[in-house]
């Protein structure tokens, strides 16, 4: 079973709002990762962010976690129509694989 | 530097017959995972690789899936025979260490399996 869920599913915004995505997930962890994938395309990674780290920033990007609660938050800035996509996370344990969750579809309108 | 290539990027198949699909991980990638993303879902690891031994196949149907690193480079997995549940998206992914967990992931576009 997948161990990251994202929230919300769907999020449909305007451009130039911001977007905000969570994750949750359930054992602890060692890093925990954000990726983007475009229709029909692999996925990208975005952003890492490491167990010890509580906030880190890449352009509009902007990743937050919470090791106490077991949750993590994507924000993007200022968005665009090209960040229309589905984002997900994939959390690291050690010996063990990455885990996806199932995602959170971004749509942003012109 | 060319990115992960994965073949066919579609294939429809009868059920009962055997597919095949196969990736080109990036050059000096020791590390290659295939994956399977159901339509609405997150990637679900079927197998990973670390140049040729499967270190992880924990997740991999046996009865059915196949897969094979020869020489630690490209890849092929194999269905056979395939059956209506197995249609999704076939990823591939490469990175360059898997035995950090910082290690970046890079995707292949998928082949997009539909079995009817």
């Amino acid at each position: 079973s997948q161990q990251g869920e994202e929230d919300p599913q769907a999020l449909s915004i305007q451009e130039g709002e911001n977007a905000t995505m969570n994750c949750s997930y359930k054992t602890s962890i060692n890093n925990l990762q954000w990726y983007r994938q475009n229709s029909g395309r692999g996925l990208v990674h975005l952003i890492l962010i490491r167990s010890n780290e509580r906030e880190k920033h890449s352009g509009r990007l902007r990743v937050t976690l919470d090791t106490s609660k077991k949750s993590s938050s994507l924000l993007i800035t200022a968005s665009r129509a090209a960040d229309t996509a589905s984002y997900f996370c994939a959390t690291y344990n050690y010996g063990q694989n990455f885990v996806f969750g199932p995602g959170t579809r971004l749509s942003v309108l012109p | 530097e060319a990115g992960v290539v994965q073949s066919p990027r579609y294939k429809i198949i009868e059920k009962k017959q055997p597919v095949a699909f196969w990736c080109n991980p990036i050059s000096g990638h020791n590390t290659l995972y295939w994956y399977l993303q159901n339509l609405g879902q997150g990637p679900e690891l079927l197998i990973r690789y670390e140049n040729e031994e499967a270190v992880d196949d924990s997740q991999l149907p046996k009865d059915r899936f196949s897969a094979e690193r020869l020489k630690g480079v490209d890849s092929t997995l194999k269905i056979q025979p395939a059956e209506l549940g197995d249609s999704a998206v076939y990823l591939c992914a490469s990175s360059l260490r898997g035995g950090l967990s910082t290690d970046t992931q890079y995707f292949g576009p998928g082949t997009r399996l539909t079995v009817l």
